[in-house]
């Protein structure tokens, strides 16, 4: 079976400090995607980065940057220089059925203050 | 291009009522999906579908039916509504997969809240 833990439920920062989400999956398969999206407060959700199971190269768009380590199982997720808008709710996810199901964690809530 | 829409925005319903819920895409995806969220619980897979005229069940199909008759359409069906189906409803949608290559992202309508008393 598959799972996603975010183990970081809440986490509130002062506008410019660095924050890392933390993601770890559960999954036995060998080929796999994880995702990252973004829910802001006027709810929708947010599609922010696709990494397949074969590629762990870490990626920065941006402020954005994902670390992505099959050795511990992580897609850690780190804004860098945070703002306000990046207020939100951050739901990490995986993907390994043939019909793309997406098995989500529990999201984590991002407070960035000014 | 309106991506993904969900019809109603709001809804409260009273025990045992019955509604459906629509969801509509304009980008020719084959696949569907019903989820509903809670709180600190994530998004749950409700039912989803793989193309016109076929449905399965996700995590969570208890008390909940599905229909795709058009390609475009997902229809999400509550017969006797409960309490416990208090949430919000996001329907998704993305491209088929080919098997043993890439995935795609899905794409998400901005949801139904739902309040059953």
């Amino acid at each position: 079976a598959q799972k996603v833990t975010q183990a970081q439920t809440e986490i509130s920062v002062v506008e410019k400090e660095d924050v890392t989400l933390d993601c770890v999956y559960e999954t036995r398969d060998t080929t796999y995607y994880l995702f990252w999206y973004k829910q802001p407060p006027s709810g929708e959700l947010v599609f922010l980065i696709r990494r397949n199971s074969f590629d762990e190269q870490n990626e920065i768009s941006g402020r954005y940057s994902w670390n992505f380590q099959k050795s511990t199982s992580s897609f850690n997720f780190t804004i860098t220089a945070s703002q306000v808008v990046d207020s939100a709710v951050y739901f990490c996810a995986l993907d390994t059925g043939a019909n793309s199901k997406l098995t989500f964690g529990k999201g984590i809530t991002l407070s960035v203050r000014p | 291009n309106a991506g993904v829409t969900q019809t109603p925005k709001f809804r409260v319903l009273k025990t045992g009522q019955s509604m459906t819920l629509l969801c509509a895409q304009d980008m020719n995806h084959e696949y569907m999906y019903w989820y509903r969220q809670d709180p600190g619980m994530g998004l749950r897979l409700i039912h989803y579908s793989v193309g016109e005229g076929t449905t399965a069940k996700g995590e969570v199909p208890d008390g909940y039916n599905v229909s795709r008759l058009k390609k475009q359409n997902f229809l999400l069906g509550l017969e006797s509504a409960a309490p416990s189906q208090t949430s919000v409803y996001f329907c998704a949608s993305s491209y088929w997969r080919t098997a043993g290559t890439r995935t795609y992202e899905q794409y998400f309508g901005p949801g139904t809240r739902l309040t059953v008393t």
